[in-house]
């Protein structure tokens, strides 16, 4: 079946320090993908989007573009700061399902320290 | 305010005791679904409706029960809770996709944080 995986985390960062957090997919069709946060204490969020190959989601200074050779989906951020710290999630919706259904990954989480 | 709430937001209960969590959107939205999280998996996808008297198994449905009598409300029952039922729980609710139509984003509750003793 359609599954996610991300890296482990914690990721430990200094504030303006550049972000990678690695995202792959296995899906039989053709997915869109996500990539939410959840900050202490809360629900989740959308961060960004991406539908089909090469298109680049952002938002807030994150990005991730959608690579289907690789089947990668890494999110990006170039100086991240102490209000990012949160669980991050990658996730695919496949569209041959006939459902709204998310598929997460175990999420990753990032603490930024000042 | 667009928004997803959930009650209760904390719940402590004993094993066999029958609860109710209540989800309510404003949004008009279709879709709704019930999502647990565990450490280590992730988000996994208990029930979802597509729309009133419409819902459907996800991944994880065994000891759970939903309803969707009115469009606004998703209340997920534990009807004989187990200490494996702990955890963190999430309604979501969105606009419903058609056929190859781009999923729209899902808007979370806050979660509810269930422990069964």
């Amino acid at each position: 079946g359609d599954s996610v995986t991300q890296m482990e985390g914690p990721v430990t960062l200094s504030e303006e320090a550049f972000l990678t957090i690695n995202c792959t997919y296995t899906a039989t069709g053709y997915p869109s993908l996500f990539w939410y946060v959840q900050y202490p204490g809360e629900g989740l969020q959308l961060l960004l989007k991406a539908t089909k190959a090469d298109d680049k989601g952002s938002n807030k200074g994150f990005e991730a573009t959608y690579r289907k050779e690789t089947t990668s989906f890494h999110l990006e951020k170039g100086s991240v700061q102490v209000s990012d710290s949160a669980v991050y999630f990658c996730a695919l919706s496949d569209r041959s399902y006939n459902t709204d259904k998310l598929i997460f990954g175990t999420g990753t989480r990032l603490q930024v320290f000042p | 305010e667009a928004q997803v709430t959930q009650n209760p937001r904390y719940l402590i209960t004993v094993t066999g005791k029958k609860l109710t969590v209540t989800c309510s959107q404003n949004m008009n939205h279709e879709y709704m679904s019930w999502y647990r999280q565990d450490p280590g998996l992730g988000l996994r996808q208990i029930y979802y409706s597509m729309n009133v008297e419409v819902t459907d198994k996800g991944d994880v449905p065994e000891g759970y029960k939903v309803s969707r009598k009115e469009k606004r409300n998703f209340p997920l029952i534990l009807e004989s809770p187990s200490p494996n039922q702990t955890s963190l729980y999430f309604c979501a609710s969105s606009v419903a996709g058609t056929g190859a139509v781009f999923r729209h984003e899902q808007f979370f509750g806050p979660g509810t944080r269930l422990t069964v003793l």
